[in-house]
């Protein structure tokens, strides 16, 4: 069964308006998340890492205050994509780490956004 | 900065062939490499994952390959179904970030 669960799987918005997405760790405890976007015909990007408790750490280029990231609980991240524009549709995907690092992780089933 | 590419796109084969996806990346100090498959609608399978010491790894009908130096993998399928239809994408791991290819769409014709 899923070890990550993601949803929605698919959004449309209108623009202007904010899309929250949640990424729930199901069989573990995950102080870390990481949160990806890949848009089409390019390759998955890190945008930003989840911590519980504290503030997420945002990649080069990624905007934090429109890529709000939210880690409330050891199970859950969300991050919310707020004024939304047609240039952020894209497939946003988090993934939680099997150890403590970035490598060997579990992934979403992905969330597709397209903003019209 | 690292980069991914994987070659072909996308490639069409006949059911039961033998087919070979490529990936190479232009800073071999890696941690890691692994091979994943994207299906619509769902989230990243990994396939196969080979660590920077090891140069193979095998998982029922795939075969990966690792050449560190040259930087250069190769996920081998044998004996293709359809159900392996999927895009397939290869990452290497660096320091704190996962590097991910652009993938190969793979379409198996019955």
């Amino acid at each position: 069964g899923a070890v990550v669960s993601q949803h929605p799987s698919w959004v449309i918005c209108k623009s202007g308006t904010s899309v929250k997405i949640e990424c729930r760790s199901l069989d573990f405890q995950a102080t870390t998340m990481f949160w990806y976007r890949q848009f089409p015909k390019q390759s998955l990007m890190l945008m930003a890492t989840s911590n519980e408790g504290s503030k997420a750490t945002y990649e080069q280029g990624v905007e934090k205050d429109k890529f709000l990231i939210n880690h409330a609980s050891l199970t859950l991240s969300t991050l919310t994509v707020t004024s939304a524009h047609p240039e952020d549709s894209s497939f946003y995907i988090c993934s939680v780490p099997k150890g403590g690092g970035i490598t060997e992780a579990f992934f979403g089933q992905g969330t597709r956004l397209t903003v019209v | 900065k690292q980069e991914v590419t994987q070659i072909p796109a996308a490639l069409s084969v006949p059911e039961g062939e033998n087919l070979v996806l490529n990936c190479s990346f232009t800073d071999s100090a890696i941690y890691n490499l692994q091979w994943f498959r994207q299906d619509p609608g769902k989230g990243l399978t990994s396939l196969l994952l080979i660590q920077s010491s090891q140069r193979e790894q095998t998982s029922g009908r795939l075969n990966a390959s690792l050449d560190k130096s040259s930087g250069r993998s190769t996920l081998y399928i044998a004996a293709s179904q359809p159900g392996d239809s999927a895009t397939y994408l290869c990452a290497v791991t660096g320091a704190n970030n996962l590097f991910f290819g652009t993938g190969t769409r793979l379409t198996v014709i019955p």
